[in-house]
């Protein structure tokens, strides 16, 4: 059973503050990472998808790193306003194999 | 570009009643994928569809589960009977690269089923 780790399990953090997680991977066989935002009441939404390790990737004020030798990915938000409030997933793909498996997620509340 | 639609998003059922689930995927999107999401865990994938072929379905629980494709376009999940431990959020995502393991997933807002 492979075992993707997402911490911490929820954040709340003050409007204009900077923060990050973390997802944990297997560190053996690694293909690819994805991270997806997730608000309530509206559909997950793809960020990134990284597979290389060292890969750095950004999207505004969001960027997210990778490092598969020692199997885990940095989430980071700069200047957090409250429409960042979201459960956030990361999904590891092992290679040999097509399916996603994610981890239980970061949910983040930004107050104004 | 309108995106992934399910229906219908809440259903509240008596166990041993049936339920299904309707997804339309992005057009053009051949690649299917019907999740399941308990409270307080991440999605796991239930079946993936390939046109209108079930490439992966081992994590299908096949004695109340059932899923179709017809036509390769639009999907339909079912159960029955449900269970009380059948209360979760079913995800519906589709795809329209060649690799499942970095095509962007896009995902439905899904159905939130509850068993009473």
């Amino acid at each position: 059973i492979l075992n993707v780790e997402q911490s911490p399990q929820s954040l709340h953090v003050q409007e204009g503050d900077s923060t990050n997680f973390t997802c944990s991977f297997p560190s053996s066989n690694f293909y690819a990472l994805h991270w997806y935002r997730w608000e309530t009441a509206k559909s997950p939404e793809a960020l990134f998808v990284m597979t290389l390790n060292g890969d750095e990737k950004k999207k505004g004020r969001i960027s997210a790193t990778l490092n598969t030798k020692e199997g885990y990915s940095y989430l980071y938000i700069k200047g957090s306003q409250p429409e960042d409030s979201a459960t956030y997933l990361c999904a590891f793909v092992q290679g040999g194999s097509e399916k996603l498996v994610f981890g239980k997620g970061t949910k983040l509340t930004v107050n104004p | 570009e309108a995106g992934v639609v399910q229906s219908p998003r809440y259903k509240i059922i008596e166990k041993k009643q049936p339920v299904a689930f309707w997804c339309n995927p992005i057009s053009g999107h051949n690649t299917l994928y019907w999740y399941l999401q308990n409270l307080g865990q991440g999605p796991e994938l239930l079946i993936r569809y390939e046109n209108e072929e079930a490439v992966d379905d081992s994590q299908l629980p096949k004695d109340r589960f059932s899923a179709e494709r017809l036509k390769g376009v639009d999907s339909t999940l079912k159960i029955q009977p449900a269970e009380l431990g059948d209360s979760a959020v079913y995800l519906c995502a589709s795809s329209g690269g060649t690799s499942g393991r970095t095509d962007t997933q896009y995902f439905g807002p899904g159905t939130r089923l509850t068993v009473l």
